[in-house]
């Protein structure tokens, strides 16, 4: 049973534009969502996150929008780079699990110059 | 960047040997977790601790077991390796497990079973 899920295995952007990476949910009882990057042979290194009292919340070039009706999430990355290449996982917590996060599969993000 | 090693970085072994991966931080955080990820799955919690000498499962705890004498150190142990624990092994720390729940990660220990 995937809690978390992000459908889409790829996505391939050009340079400059914008890259949306989105991540669904069913546990309603999560209320803290996170977005972490990987580079290959490294480990996850912390994006951004948003708490379920938010429905958006910005850092730079990184957008997170909630949306909980939907139980959906996106990431907004604008203007895309070449570096943002990688891999991007969403996580949520909440409820019971606070201290255990929930992750999604995965988006593989290619950024084309 | 948070002070998080984990050794071996690379380790094949064959089925039945067991196996221990070392985490060890340097930012004196309360909780340390175990993931592995694997294609498909995203990342998956084997177990985690909240102190030293407490610990507790997660999700894939099915063969693995873990110890944390020192704060600094979390230990994950398979028994008896299996091909099916072939995947990259991921340690995490956080200061709480409260909001905002934030985990910060080792560099991963990848792992052949053969």
């Amino acid at each position: 049973d995937q809690q978390v899920k992000q459908n889409s295995p790829s996505l391939s952007v050009q340079e400059g534009r914008i890259s949306i990476l989105n991540c669904d949910y069913t546990n309603s009882m999560f209320d803290y969502f996170l977005w972490y990057k990987k580079y290959p042979a490294e480990g996850p290194t912390f994006l951004i996150s948003i708490s379920s009292i938010k429905d958006k919340n910005e850092d730079g070039r990184f957008t997170v929008f909630l949306n909980k009706s939907a139980k959906h999430l996106s990431l907004h990355i604008v203007p895309s780079q070449p570096g943002d290449s990688a891999v991007y996982f969403c996580a949520a917590a909440g409820g019971t699990s606070y201290g255990k996060l929930t992750f999604g599969q995965g988006t593989i993000l290619t950024v084309h110059p | 960047d948070a002070g998080i090693t984990q050794s071996p970085r690379h380790k094949v072994t064959e089925t039945g040997t067991p196996v221990t991966l070392r985490c060890h931080q340097t930012e004196n955080h309360r909780y340390m977790y175990w993931y592995r990820q694997d294609p498909g799955h995203g990342l998956r919690l084997i177990h985690y601790s909240y102190g030293v000498k407490d610990t507790d499962k997660g999700e894939v705890s099915d063969g693995y077991s873990v110890s944390r004498s020192k704060t600094e150190d979390f230990l994950l142990t398979l028994e008896s390796a299996t091909s099916s624990q072939t995947s990259v092994y991921f340690c995490a720390i956080s200061e709480s497990a409260g909001r905002p729940d934030t985990q910060y990660f080792g560099p991963g220990t990848r792992l052949t079973v053969l």
